[in-house]
């Protein structure tokens, strides 16, 4: 089955700053890649998603990238503000019924 | 409009205890997911719900665990003699019918500690 590997497992940036979570994937049949955020005590919300047809997406200061050759497909944040302080999973989906998720980021922002 | 609702939103319960979660998906999604997220951990997929076709239980961890959706809306999780391991949130995805029918919109969640 599908193996989806998330990286760094915690990330600090300054406000303002740009961060950056890696995944990277096992099944070149996955052709769906959604990024959830889940602040604490709550579900995951559905941040930005891109399929295997296209290499980039973006949505103001959110933006996703997808390397199909590689299989490795990134999200960056610019100009961070604290209430991006969260957790960061990352998901895969081929043919399963399933999304497969990264272990998550825990991405912190300083004021 | 209303998103995926949960209930209960906490759950403590005695080891050997049944237990039931139910999920409201957002009206006219036809497919439900259940996940299960140990503390600090990804999402674990458990059964997946679509239409009337037979549900795939690919994911339940043991026979203790069993779903249902009726009438092709609300679905209740039941776990059998719940176990200490079991203690963990559980989430309910839904997603629309269509070509983007692998958007998955996740409920809040349903915390469950088993002592």
């Amino acid at each position: 089955g599908e193996n989806v590997e998330q990286h760094p497992s915690t990330l600090s940036v300054q406000e303002g700053d740009s961060a950056v979570i890696k995944c990277t994937y096992s099944d070149s049949a996955s052709n769906y890649f959604p990024w959830y955020k889940q602040e604490l005590g709550k579900g995951p919300q559905l941040i930005i998603d891109i399929r295997s047809n296209v290499g980039e997406k973006k949505d103001q200061r959110i933006a996703v990238t997808l390397n199909k050759t590689a299989k490795h497909f990134s999200l960056h944040i610019t100009e961070t503000q604290p209430e991006d302080s969260a957790v960061y999973f990352c998901a895969a989906k081929g043919g399963a019924n399933n999304l497969f998720f990264g272990t998550g980021t825990r991405l912190t922002v300083i004021p | 409009g209303a998103g995926v609702s949960q209930s209960p939103s906490n759950k403590v319960t005695e080891k050997g205890k049944d237990v039931e979660l139910r999920c409201d998906p957002i009206s006219g999604h036809t497919a439900l997911y259940w996940y299960r997220q140990s503390l600090g951990q990804g999402l674990e997929f458990l059964i997946y719900f679509q239409g009337n076709s037979a549900p795939d239980k690919s994911g339940l961890p043991s026979d203790r665990f069993s779903a249902e959706r009726t009438g092709g809306s609300v679905s209740t999780l039941t776990i059998q003699r719940t176990q200490q391991e079991d203690s963990a949130v559980y989430l309910c995805a839904s997603s629309p019918p269509g070509g983007y029918q692998e958007t998955q919109y996740f409920g809040p969640g349903t915390r469950l500690l088993v002592l």
